[in-house]
């Protein structure tokens, strides 16, 4: 069964220092999203990619976050510079297109200190 | 906020048939139910999706009540392994996954 590939699975960053994390969607998959969860609540959405272009971007903190699919296949999401708040799991999931099932990735676990 | 009310934790014998409850009181015409479960430390897995029509795959079976307010998981056979958080979500004509605080599930032997 095809799945979501995120890494690092793990991650322990200084504050101020800058972190990124890549997904590879599920091949075919035209919707990319990304997700934060923090321990304890729901996952929340950050971004959320149609092919190579930007839907959806009202919750990312564009002043330190940003995120990109250059070629509408894979991602990057970036923190710069990283805060004691930004400690969450950062969540990549897919979608065929926007409306269908959303899978999720295994998740990658930011630990800032 | 979230479109839904799941109980705040459940247990459930192994062996037995764990049934998850959600409420969805405010539900529209066009929105449909749909179920993840997480497992600790792990992304969200899809279980199962439904409007307003019984649905059932190899994972569950989802109950939708006929005026579509609530609706009920079904894991036929729980296992150990079946234990995580379970989430009911709502999902709208944005398409959006808005998540509530799930049900955690415990198995016990």
């Amino acid at each position: 069964e095809a799945e979501v590939a995120q890494s690092p699975r793990y991650k322990i960053t200084e504050k101020s220092q800058a972190v990124a994390f890549w997904c590879d969607p599920i091949s075919g998959h035209a919707t990319l999203y990304w997700y934060r969860q923090i321990l304890g609540q729901g996952p929340e959405l950050l971004v959320q990619f149609q092919d190579e272009s930007v839907v959806d971007d009202s919750q990312l903190p564009k002043d330190r976050f940003s995120a990109e699919r250059l070629k509408g296949v894979d991602s990057t999401l970036k923190i710069q510079p990283a805060e004691l708040g930004d400690s969450a799991m950062y969540l990549c999931a897919s979608s065929h297109s926007t409306g269908n099932t959303i899978y999720f990735g295994e998740g990658s676990w930011l630990t800032v200190v | 906020d979230a479109k839904t009310t799941q109980p705040t934790s459940m247990d459930c014998a192994e062996g037995r048939a764990a049934n998850l409850p959600c409420n969805h009181s405010t539900i529209s015409g066009n929105e449909y139910v749909y179920w993840y479960r997480q497992i600790h430390s792990q992304g969200p897995q899809y279980i199962i999706h439904g409007l307003k029509n019984n649905e059932t795959n190899e994972m569950a079976s989802l109950i939708i009540t006929e005026d579509r307010k609530s609706s009920t998981l079904i894991l036929p056979h729980a296992t150990l392994r079946d234990t995580a958080v379970y989430y009911c979500i709502v999902r709208g004509p944005d398409y959006q996954l808005i998540w509530g605080a799930g049900t955690k599930l415990i198995i016990k032997p």
